[in-house]
């Protein structure tokens, strides 16, 4: 069956380390994948995008890869502040005209 | 000059009535979505809309129908409300399908 799944449901960090939170996915082949960052009471907001040729992608403190070997994306951030604490989602982009498919989240906690 | 707007905000409501949520976008997107995030957090695609055509219509009630009147526009009627329909509905926008979505800030439905 088709899964896509987050690595754990909440992770804490300090404040200053990097954050490493997995996105794995099973039976799918994505085109792109997204990933969202989501406050309490508010609705996704767009990080960053990776199409399936690429392995890296960085925007500021914020770096996503992604293997389809693996099937696997990876998304840190580095030098986290208290202030990235937020649920993150990744979305699959499986191209066609088939929706995107999100995964559950990982809350994050950077810890002062 | 909110990118992606819904209301109401919060909508509480008693099971069999029936109700609507409105959702504009003013930039200029081709693509628009509705989508349900249940009490797990869970976001899942209901319906997709490209210049107000239905491209998109996942497992869904029939007692949801969703409107387009223009490009700008997509409202999201509901009959007959039942207990499950409580979640909170977002609304998103997109150029075309394949790149990233704009979320408005979501409506939280309760039906008692």
């Amino acid at each position: 069956s088709q899964k896509i799944e987050q690595n754990s449901e909440a992770l804490n960090i300090q404040e200053g380390k990097t954050a490493t939170l997995t996105c794995n996915y099973t039976n799918y082949s994505p085109a792109y994948l997204q990933w969202y960052r989501q406050d309490p009471g508010r609705g996704p907001v767009f990080l960053l995008l990776i199409r399936e040729n690429e392995k890296e992608k960085r925007k500021e403190r914020l770096k996503v890869t992604f293997d389809t070997t693996l099937k696997q994306s990876l998304f840190h951030i580095t030098a986290s502040q208290p202030a990235d604490s937020a649920t993150y989602l990744c979305a699959l982009d499986l191209s066609g005209n088939t929706p995107l498919v999100f995964g559950k989240g990982t809350r994050l906690s950077v810890i002062a | 000059d909110t990118a992606v707007s819904q209301t109401p905000k919060y909508l509480v409501t008693q099971m069999g009535n029936d109700k609507s949520i409105k959702c504009e976008q003013n930039l200029g997107h081709d693509t628009m979505y509705w989508y349900k995030q249940d009490s797990k957090k869970f976001l899942k695609i209901m319906f997709s809309y490209n210049n107000k055509e239905l491209i998109i219509n996942e497992t869904v009630p029939n007692r949801f129908s969703p409107k387009s009147p223009d490009k700008a526009h997509l409202n999201l009627h509901i009959n007959s409300l039942e207990l499950g329909d409580s979640a909170v509905y977002f609304c998103a926008s997109s150029q075309d399908e394949r790149t990233p979505q704009f979320f408005g800030p979501g409506t939280r439905l309760t039906v008692l």
